[in-house]
């Protein structure tokens, strides 16, 4: 079985740019989650997709934002991209969330470089 | 309210043991543990979901206890293997996402 895919592996961008980042959740799991994991701070939670609508947002502005697709993949959009913004992109996704299993699967990242 | 985790860091001998704490000033549903090796994704550990629940996973097990916020994951006779930074995750109720801690950098020496 496949695990968690995520594209490209590496994207550089300079300020005031927009990033695009995909991720393809594990065959079958309708949801996704978005972390961003800058060096020192852990994994921040960004936002949580299910059945194509998303479902709760963490401490971010608006310029982060995404959409999941009817394939459940999933695509997080950067706009006005800051240097505080560079960080290790991680996706997650998830079978259902119902307290017993919740056991997230994490793609290998994709690392964002703003110069 | 991200968790505070405790040490930041411990460095070890194989074959000793370690205790790593995950505190939240909330109140909590449930405690995940994760880890993540150097450059790879984070791989779940275990989920603890009662108060004074305690899992276990090969020599690593935890604990939660739900009146003092807070869990612990104990590793007994570490092994090299063991090494990598070790994140709790949080719920609080109703909320299914997970607010991570910053991690605890666990370092193995033979």
């Amino acid at each position: 079985e496949a695990g968690v895919t995520q594209s490209p592996t590496h994207l550089i961008k300079t300020r005031g740019q927009q990033a695009t980042l995909r991720c393809s959740p594990i065959s079958g799991h309708t949801s996704v989650y978005w972390y961003q994991q800058a060096l020192g701070l852990g994994l921040q939670f960004l936002l949580w997709y299910d059945e194509g609508e998303e479902r709760n947002r963490g401490n971010f502005p608006p310029r982060f934002s995404g959409r999941q697709f009817p394939n459940y993949s999933s695509e997080l959009n950067v706009n006005a991209l800051e240097l505080e913004d560079s960080a290790l992109y991680l996706c997650a996704s998830q079978l259902v969330w119902s307290g017993t299993t919740n056991e997230q699967f994490f793609g290998p990242g994709t690392r964002l470089t703003v110069l | 309210q991200q968790p505070v985790q405790s040490p930041q860091a411990v460095i070890l001998r194989e074959g000793e043991d370690a205790v790593i704490n995950c505190s939240s000033s909330k109140a909590l549903y449930s405690v995940h543990w994760y880890r993540q090796k150097h450059g790879e994704a984070p791989v779940f550990l275990m989920i603890l979901l009662k108060g004074g629940e305690q899992k276990g996973h090969e020599k690593i097990s935890a604990s939660f206890n739900e009146k003092k916020q807070q869990s612990s994951l104990y590793l007994t006779a570490s092994q090299l293997s063991y090494s990598g930074t070790y994140f709790c995750g949080t719920e609080m109720g109703g909320a299914q996402k997970l607010v991570f801690g910053q991690g605890t950098r666990l370092t193995i020496n033979p």
